[in-house]
């Protein structure tokens, strides 16, 4: 089974403060992604990651950056964490093979900013 | 750019009930679509997918969904609900040349109520 590990479930944090959010992933996919989850607006995609080094910015990468060193494991980086940041986090990752494209999603980090 | 759009955003239904969720997104060619169900505490896991052949595809848990290319329409169905389907469920789109990225829609909070 596909196995994706988020290091936090929740975390507070105040306005300011540079905030790591941790993603691991043990099936060697090339692609691992970012999402944020908010009611009412469904998923909604900040960065992805094609391979290791590499990053595109989704559809929301204002205030959030990304770290991808190794191929397990990719970082979402709140440069300065604000109120509007406050969400549920979700990371995700994929086989590039377009006949098997599933992304697994892992358990998620709901992230207070206050 | 491309969208998905769920036009049920809360359904409450009693068990043994038919279920019918729609689904359309806004893109004239090649797609791979996907049903995704978030149960309360549970992480994000894939219900069905479409990639290409029958268009009428089945999932876990008794649900199907049909493929209807002219409508641009992925609705997801369930012939009689019950109480453990109360969850949250996304309908997703992988539009070709659009890399590996997923387009959710906004979600379906679905309550079944014994």
């Amino acid at each position: 089974d596909v196995k994706v590990t988020q290091s936090s479930r929740y975390l507070v944090k105040r306005t300011g403060e540079k905030v790591f959010l941790e993603c691991v992933q043990d099936m060697d996919h090339e692609n691992m992604f970012w999402y944020r989850q908010d009611p009412g607006l469904g998923l909604r995609l900040i960065y992805f990651s094609y391979d290791v080094k590499m990053k595109e910015k989704g559809d929301i990468p204002e205030g959030y950056s990304v770290s991808r060193e190794k191929k397990e494991r990719f970082s979402l980086i709140l440069e300065s964490a604000s109120t509007n940041q406050t969400s549920m986090y979700l990371c995700a990752s994929s086989s590039p093979d377009m006949n098997v494209n599933i992304q697994y999603f892992g358990a998620g980090t709901r992230l207070s900013v206050l | 750019a491309q969208s998905v759009s769920q036009h049920n955003h809360h359904v409450i239904l009693s068990e043994a009930a038919s279920l019918e969720l729609g689904c359309n997104y806004s893109y004239g060619g090649t797609v791979n679509l996907f049903w995704y169900v978030q149960y309360p505490g549970q992480h994000l896991q894939l219900l069905l997918k479409y990639f290409s052949g029958d268009p009428l595809v089945k999932g876990i848990k008794g649900f199907e969904a049909e493929f209807i290319k002219s409508k641009f329409s992925f609705n997801l169905r369930k012939p009689s609900v019950q109480w453990s389907d109360t969850a949250e469920y996304f309908c997703a789109v992988l539009f070709t040349g659009g890399g590996n990225k997923l387009t959710f829609g906004t979600g379906t909070q679905l309550k079944v109520e014994l």
